[in-house]
């Protein structure tokens, strides 16, 4: 155990709909990343935040959001979700320093129909 | 931005034997390179990582090297074993850029009995 947490495991939705999906870091760990991890496009980063200010952004689609809330959890936001849409979405957290680990969540499978 | 690039993308191996991976990286700023082991349907967990300025790395059976000059880092497991089993995945990331993970696209590693 990570000590990271995500909801839902599994998320099964339809084209078009919109889903949330909310991760817990590690206590005292500010920075959240998220990644997509598809069957053909290996674990792409998508955003990065730390105590609540987004940090880094990686080719995420407009059509997704995040935020950071002020006791640290983030939520993934993904709307006008597409087939393609479909993956395993990793929450990861670290400390600040230049050289931590990075500690991934279980993920949440999203199924797209 | 960064660019990872990962071989061979499947290996197999006869237990006992040795298995090598083979990462690439396009940032010279890169500093961080972490390796990470991913069972199937399971998060990504750290085996072993390097920082920029030391050359190479173990912990047990697994080492890790790294050649700065040619941006190039291996990971190497020695006395294979059938819970090896696994993808593997190499990344890189630096400070200036959120700490966020650039991924290779990953080794399936199979170890025969």
């Amino acid at each position: 155990d990570s000590g990271v947490t995500q909801t839902p495991k599994h998320l099964i939705t339809a084209t078009g709909q919109r889903v949330t999906l909310r991760c817990s870091p590690r206590s005292g760990d500010l920075s959240v990343y998220w990644y997509q991890q598809s069957l053909d496009q290996g674990l792409q980063f998508l955003i990065q935040y730390y105590n609540g200010e987004e940090r880094a952004k990686g080719n995420i689609l407009e059509r997704f959001s995040a935020q950071q809330f002020p006791d640290l959890h983030s939520e993934l936001n993904l709307s006008s979700l597409e087939l393609g849409d479909s993956a395993l979405y990793f929450c990861a957290s670290s400390g600040s320093g230049p050289y931590n680990e990075q500690f991934f969540g279980p993920g949440t499978r999203l199924t797209v129909l | 931005g960064e660019n990872v690039e990962q071989h061979p993308s499947t290996l197999s191996v006869q237990e006992g034997d040795s298995a090598v991976i083979k990462c690439t990286y396009s940032d010279s700023a890169s500093n961080y390179f972490p390796w990470y082991k991913q069972e199937l349907g399971k998060r990504p967990q750290l085996i072993i990582d390097i920082r920029s300025n030391v050359g190479e790395k173990k912990d047990q059976r697994i080492a890790v090297t790294l050649n700065k000059t040619a941006k190039h880092f291996s990971l190497h497991i020695t006395e294979t074993q059938p819970e090896d089993s696994a993808v593997y995945f190499c990344a890189a990331s630096k400070q200036a850029a959120g700490n966020k993970l650039t991924f290779g696209g990953g080794t399936r590693v199979l170890v025969k009995p």
